[in-house]
């Protein structure tokens, strides 16, 4: 079946530690989304990609980094610099931007990153 | 810019009673709109979509929305709530691709509890 998996479902970091959230879609999407949700804030763009080796900032990019090397992998870091990293991360895909059926995203089941 | 607002954090329904999520919205031109679905720890499901044409659409599991340009909302509707119906619903828009509006802006969203 065709999909999108992220991994890992849950992760714990310490304080000043980088930890990298992985993201493989098997729909051959052109384009793949970087979301973060926190409780009664909705969703929120930290990064997206378009193509292969290209990516753009959404919303609150800052604290985050991506790579784009294949189109099937679309890999986020949380690195030291974000301040508060705690929350659940959502990958999405979708077709290219400028047709008719992007923003028809599908998601990830999500990962859920708590700093202690 | 674009936003949308989704007014009421939580929606309480008896089963089997007609159900309505709320969802206005501010967009430059015209706006396409969607609903997306989560259920707990889980990633979001897309439910329906207007882009044009007939104000009311339809979509998975019986949900239908209908889309007032004067009002500028976009409710989500069931006409008999399932107890399987409870999840937190997001609205979403985008502004037209002549814009340059390509990402999707979320509402926090709304949890609605189906009561047997």
């Amino acid at each position: 079946d065709g999909g999108i998996t992220q991994s890992p479902k849950y992760l714990f970091r310490k304080e000043g530690q980088n930890v990298t959230l992985s993201c493989e879609q098997n729909l051959n999407h052109d384009a793949m989304y970087w979301y973060r949700q926190d409780p009664g804030q909705g969703l929120r763009l930290i990064y997206y990609s378009q193509i292969v080796n290209d990516f753009q900032k959404g919303d609150i990019a800052e604290g985050y980094s991506v790579s784009r090397e294949k189109k099937e992998s679309f890999p986020l870091t949380v690195t030291s610099a974000q301040k508060n990293p705690t929350a659940f991360y959502l990958c999405a895909s979708s077709q290219l931007q400028a047709t008719l059926g992007a923003n028809v995203l599908t998601f990830g089941a999500g990962s859920r990153l708590t700093v202690l | 810019a674009q936003s949308v607002a989704q007014p009421e954090d939580q929606v309480n329904v008896a089963e089997g009673n007609p159900l309505t999520v709320k969802c206005t919205y501010s967009v430059s031109g015209n706006p396409y709109l969607f609903w997306y679905v989560q259920y707990p720890n889980r990633g979001l499901q897309f439910l329906l979509k207007y882009i044009t044409g007939d104000n009311l659409v339809k979509g998975s599991y019986g949900f239908e929305a209908e889309f007032n340009k004067s009002q500028t909302s976009f409710h989500l509707k069931k006409p008999s709530a399932l107890v399987s119906d409870s999840a937190l619903y997001f609205c979403a828009v985008r502004g037209p691709l002549e814009a340059g509006s390509y990402q999707l802006t979320f509402g926090k969203g709304t949890k609605l509890s189906v009561i047997p």
